[in-house]
């Protein structure tokens, strides 16, 4: 078990530029989180899907992010026109899910995100 | 809008002490309650979970939920070097679809 692969580890961009970053859940997980953490602001949550649809992505910043779940082994969240607060270290994580209790997030190791 | 809040924000502990470290937040119909830690550079990894009132107890570590005081701790005995790192209290609830809102953190460095 690989645990959940993130990729690239590391990415520079400049201002207005667009960034996409990937995530491949554990398998056999159902449910896939996206987060970023920031010294600032700390570890916040982004968006969420279940069996691939989109649930809530009520702390995605509406007008440039957007995520992605074409098949149950990869997502992706897109970064339209970068700026330099979206810096970060973007994490996802992957759990079960069922409509019972809450399973453990995994995280993987992040995606740094440096905006010029 | 779920509100959690950690204390202290740092604290040193000397090696083989107790310590503990406090999480409030503020919607009572939060559900699930967890203690992730995070070592520098790595990823945050679960340490424990509680889903009722009181109290859960795996090795060193004992946390208590008290929900009419919107209130979880994490307490850490016989504290060790490798306990050294960025400890995250998170909330979820089913209504919100198990994200999970984490607090701000607190850094422990444990001396020996």
């Amino acid at each position: 078990n690989a645990g959940v692969i993130q990729t690239p580890r590391h990415k520079v961009t400049g201002k207005g530029q667009e960034a996409t970053l990937w995530c491949e859940p554990i398998s056999g997980h159902s449910a896939v989180f996206w987060y970023r953490q920031t010294i600032v602001q700390g570890l916040e949550f982004l968006t969420y899907f279940r069996n691939q649809a989109p649930i809530d992505d009520s702390g995605m910043p509406k007008e440039r992010f957007s995520a992605q779940m074409p098949n149950q082994s990869h997502s992706t969240l897109k970064i339209q026109s970068t700026q330099p607060q979206d810096s970060a270290v973007y994490l996802c994580a992957s759990s079960f899910s069922s409509t019972g209790d809450s399973y453990e997030q995994y995280f993987g190791p992040g995606t740094r995100l440096t905006v010029l | 809008q779920q509100n959690v809040q950690q204390s202290p924000e740092s604290l040193i502990v000397p090696e083989g002490a107790r310590t503990s470290l406090n999480c409030t937040f503020s919607d009572s119909a939060s559900q699930y309650f967890w203690w992730y830690r995070q070592h520098s550079g790595k990823a945050p990894k679960a340490l424990m979970s509680i889903f009722s009132n009181g109290e859960k107890e795996e090795g060193r570590f004992t946390i208590h939920l008290n929900k009419a005081s919107l209130h979880f701790s994490l307490h850490i005995r016989d504290s060790q070097p490798s306990d050294s790192a960025l400890y995250l209290c998170a909330v979820s609830s089913y209504q919100g679809g198990r994200a999970l809102i984490f607090g701000t953190g607190t850094t422990v460095s444990v001396s020996p």
